[in-house]
């Protein structure tokens, strides 16, 4: 049962323009979201976090839109650089879990910019 | 700061050995350690979760006795995979926090760079 999903396993951009990677959740618990960036060979590290009670959250380059109503978020990157080639995961987590804080991932979308 | 390690970063092992997988926090105390394991094109499925000086927790359809996590101080926990089969090929990754420092936010969850297990 995969309670969150990212659709798109791969993508490719423009260098400059606009990337966005969605990600879908089913657990109406989750409330609050991270996106993690992946190098081969490397952990995952953070990126950005929203929590449910904002719909948008931006840290230079990139924004994290949420959509509670339909269970979506998306990140959006922009301009995009060849630097942000990687694999992205989409993770989220519960307050419910206070103090054991789980984090269910996504698949993975690897982004490749196109110089 | 906030360095997470992993030994070793890959593993080709017989069937039916014990493999032991190490997770250190460098340059912090880990008070939780999570054990994640991802299969190709799979995301990252959490085994369990290890608090220091305390029995692991595990995830639901993860055995145990299979795979034993010790977390006996606060900057290394160990992952050992007993008689393992090929079914056990995966990359396994460790994350790390200090739930003190960390103030209940998520993000510092910092991830090692995982151990890629083959078992022929």
């Amino acid at each position: 049962d995969q309670q969150v999903k990212q659709n798109s396993p791969s993508l490719s951009v423009q260098e400059g323009r606009i990337s966005i990677l969605n990600c879908d959740y089913t657990n109406s618990m989750f409330d609050y979201f991270l996106w993690y960036k992946k190098y081969p060979a490397e952990g995952p590290t953070f990126l950005i976090s929203i929590s449910s009670i904002k719909d948008k959250n931006e840290d230079g380059r990139f924004t994290v839109f949420l959509n509670k109503s339909a269970k979506h978020l998306s990140l959006h990157i922009v301009p995009s650089q060849p630097g942000d080639s990687a694999v992205y995961f989409c993770a989220a987590s519960s307050i419910y879990n206070f103090g054991n804080e789980k984090l269910t991932f996504g698949t993975g979308t690897r982004l490749t910019i196109i110089p | 700061g906030a360095v997470v390690s992993q030994h070793p970063s890959r593993v080709i092992c017989k069937s039916g050995t014990s493999v032991k997988i190490e997770c250190r926090s460098l340059d912090f105390q880990a008070t939780t350690m999570f054990w994640y394991r991802q299969f190709p094109k799979q995301s990252l499925m959490l085994m369990a979760t290890s608090n220091e000086g305390s029995k692991a927790t595990y995830e639901q359809g993860v055995e145990k006795d299979k795979f034993l996590i010790n977390h006996a101080s606060l900057t290394l926990s160990t992952l050992t995979v007993t008689s393992a089969h090929p079914e056990d090929s995966s990359f396994y990754i460790c994350s790390a926090r200090d739930w003190w420092q960390a103030g209940g936010k998520q993000e510092t969850q910092y991830f090692g760079p995982g151990t890629r297990l083959l078992v022929l």
